[in-house]
């Protein structure tokens, strides 16, 4: 079985450009998440998906990130106006399981480096 | 709001060492409670799980115990071996909302020498 596919592995960029970040998760997997891991620290969740709609993008910073997931399956995860401070690794995980059965998969990052 | 607490930022042992990684939380009620290791380059791989039902969690070697009283849940292993080598972070679980939130500690890094 394939695992959370992400791409690209790796970015680099002048601030006030913009990047976007492709996850392909795991297939039938109905839940995916976004998170942000900046170095030497624990994964922040940013938005979440049931299908196609998004749950929670609470801690996604609207004014430049977004976060699609048009068909229900792919992602993508946009920065509009890269600042120094984005600098991270950005993961996609996803899930099929409910309640204290839910587990996440977690693909291999996005290392993003905002110069 | 949840918190999980690591306050170990490296741990440096030998072979055969035993290994005890600290992880305290704050929650307002009882939560799952979760063991993540992360290889370099790679994402978090759950490790190990606990839930209220069950208080002792069990993989590869790798033990934790839920302490309600004293709200831990360290991570021990006997004897640890060069390939344990990578950052061991602690979660929290919430269900809610359609989905299953993490919280995550800051991660407590492990090398082994050999």
């Amino acid at each position: 079985e394939a695992g959370v596919t992400q791409s690209p592995r790796y970015a680099v960029l002048q601030e006030g450009q913009a990047v976007s970040f492709w996850c392909d998760p795991i297939s039938g997997h109905d839940t995916l998440y976004w998170y942000q891991q900046p170095r030497d620290q624990g994964p922040q969740l940013l938005v979440y998906f049931r299908d196609e709609a998004v749950i929670d993008n609470s801690q996604l910073p609207s004014d430049r990130f977004s976060a699609v997931r048009p068909k229900g399956t792919n992602s993508t995860l946009k920065i509009q106006s890269a600042k120094q401070g984005d600098t991270a690794t950005y993961l996609c995980a996803s899930s099929l399981g409910r309640g204290e059965n839910e587990r996440l998969f977690f693909g291999h990052g996005t290392k993003l480096s905002v110069l | 709001g949840d918190s999980v607490t690591q306050k170990q930022g490296q741990v440096t042992l030998s072979e055969d060492d035993f290994l005890f990684i600290n992880c305290t939380y704050s929650t307002t009620t009882y939560p799952t409670l979760l063991w993540y290791v992360q290889y370099p380059g790679q994402g978090p791989q759950l490790l190990l799980k606990v839930t209220t039902a069950n208080n002792k969690g069990i993989s590869r070697g790798f033990e934790a115990t839920y302490d309600k009283g004293t709200t831990s849940f360290h991570l021990q292993k006997a004897s640890v071996q060069e390939s344990d080598s990578a950052v061991y972070f602690c979660a929290l679980a919430r269900t809610r909302n359609m989905g299953y939130k993490l919280t995550f500690g800051t991660g407590t890094s492990l090398l082994v020498d050999p």
